[in-house]
């Protein structure tokens, strides 16, 4: 099973501060990646997959980067309903979440 | 609009099988190129990934879980279902379902999820 890491756990930003989320692999899955970001009480939504496209409707502000074991998740500039929890998913083999990174108010 | 709607019980025996229906609405599930998937989320393990089936029927799961589980389709409802048996606390969970889809070889991740349902295991 491929494992997936993301840091850092928690990431404290100001609203219109740019936020930068890392992803992990413990093995090469190419460019098979998904980000999805979780409010509370909500089920998780798509933000980009293929590691850099993003989903029907996500706002510019969100970009994803990387390839082979390394991803990024960016939010150029924070708004207040971005304040969330954001996973990393693989689709290379079988699929795999990573833990979670929350983004919260600084 | 797309819509998918969790049913089954909130509450199961140790040992017993979890039943789990998803409605779709808005969608036929033998389309290409979708498929459907199982999600389960807890404290402990995080989001976890239970299994997907293809429109064509052709269903792959967790190696984790593949032992307990069997994903099937029911297109005459519209519907896909999950059965996970040997039930224990270690399963207690909020499940979700959710679509995906995979076009020319591009797996484009779950764009639709249902709204969850909460699963506790317990005698």
């Amino acid at each position: 099973e491929i494992v997936m890491t993301q840091s850092p756990a928690t990431l404290s930003v100001s609203p219109g501060e740019r936020a930068t989320l890392s992803c992990r692999a413990d093995q090469s899955i190419s460019s098979n990646l998904a980000w999805y970001q979780q409010k509370p009480g909500q089920a998780p939504r798509l933000l980009i997959y293929g590691a850099s496209t993003r989903a029907t409707g996500i706002p510019a502000r969100f970009s994803g980067s990387g390839s082979g074991t390394e991803f990024t998740l960016t939010i150029s500039s924070l708004q207040s309903e971005d304040f969330a929890v954001y996973y990393c998913q693989q689709y290379n083999t079988w699929r795999t979440f990573g833990p979670g990174t929350k983004v919260d108010v600084k | 609009q797309l819509q998918l709607q969790e049913s089954g019980p909130g509450l199961v025996r140790p040992s017993e099988t979890l039943p789990l229906i998803c409605t779709v609405s808005g969608a036929s599930i033998n389309t290409s190129p979708y498929y459907w998937g199982w999600i389960r989320q807890s404290p402990e393990k995080g989001l976890e990934w239970i299994g997907v089936i293809y429109y064509s029927g052709d269903a792959y799961y967790s190696p984790s879980l593949k032992s307990r589980v069997i994903i099937s389709l029911d297109t005459s409802k519209n519907q896909f279902s999950l059965k996970l048996n040997s039930m224990t606390a270690a399963d207690t969970a909020v499940y979700y379902c959710a679509r995906g889809s995979k076009q020319q070889g591009v797996d484009n991740g779950f764009d639709f999820w249902g709204q969850g349902t909460m699963v506790t295991v317990s005698s």
